[in-house]
């Protein structure tokens, strides 16, 4: 089944316990990105990915860190979590298809719900 | 920058009312537009798509029409049912910053 899997499904912590939450995509998807979800603001890029060793910065990027290493693998960092994250987070895959062209449908995770408190 | 702007909720209907939901964007050029779902407790799905002017994207009953000269993307339904409770999302793809622009989502509640 193709899917977009997140560990772990929810997580509460302490402020400045480092902690990494993983995604993994089985589709062989060159795009991979996160998004943060909170009340009234919708969904917010924080990072995103377009192929191994490949990422950049979206809206929201203070505070996280991410690599690339492998295809299928996006793991989102918290080096020093503060509560202001806390939030629903997604993980998202999309295909991407030669040059500048876009598959733009994006496959998203189940989400991870965070709590630093 | 670009911008999608949806109607608040909740938006509460009776079982097989008729159902529209807002959406307008501001973008530079065309972009592609998007409607997902979020059931309770699950991550989004994609509903429904539209990528060039006066495209309809048409999904379980629900469909959306791209509008250019109004810079618009409603969601409408025909005949809602219970199961159709969810958070509704419009979005479009910002080639630029490569990553989908939500609107704040609209909560439907749909009643016996």
């Amino acid at each position: 089944e193709a899917q977009v899997t997140q560990n772990p499904r929810y997580l509460i912590t302490v402020t400045g316990k480092k902690l990494t939450v993983t995604c993994s995509q089985n589709m062989n998807h060159e795009y991979m990105s996160w998004y943060r979800q909170d009340p009234g603001l919708g969904l917010r890029q924080i990072y995103y990915s377009m192929n191994v060793e490949v990422t950049d910065k979206g809206d929201v990027p203070e505070g996280y860190k991410v690599s690339r290493k492998e295809k299928r693998n996006f793991p989102l960092i918290l080096e020093s979590p503060s509560p202001n994250q806390t939030s629903l987070y997604f993980c998202a895959s999309s295909l991407r298809t030669g040059g500048s062209t876009f598959r733009y449908e994006q496959y998203f995770g189940p989400g991870t719900r965070l709590t630093v408190t | 920058g670009n911008s999608v702007t949806q109607m608040e909720g909740p938006v509460t209907l009776s079982e097989e009312a008729f159902l529209t939901i807002n959406c307008t964007y501001t973008a530079t050029g065309y972009p592609s537009l998007f409607w997902y779902v979020q059931y309770p407790g699950e991550g989004l799905q994609l509903l429904l798509k539209a990528t060039k002017a006066d495209d309809k994207g048409s999904n379980k009953g629900f469909e959306a029409t791209y509008r250019k000269e109004t810079t618009s993307f409603h969601l409408e339904k025909g005949s809602v049912q219970v199961s159709d409770s969810a958070v509704y999302f419009c979005a479009l793809f910002d080639t630029g910053r490569r990553a989908l622009t939500f609107g704040s989502g609209t909560r439907l509640q749909v009643q016996p």
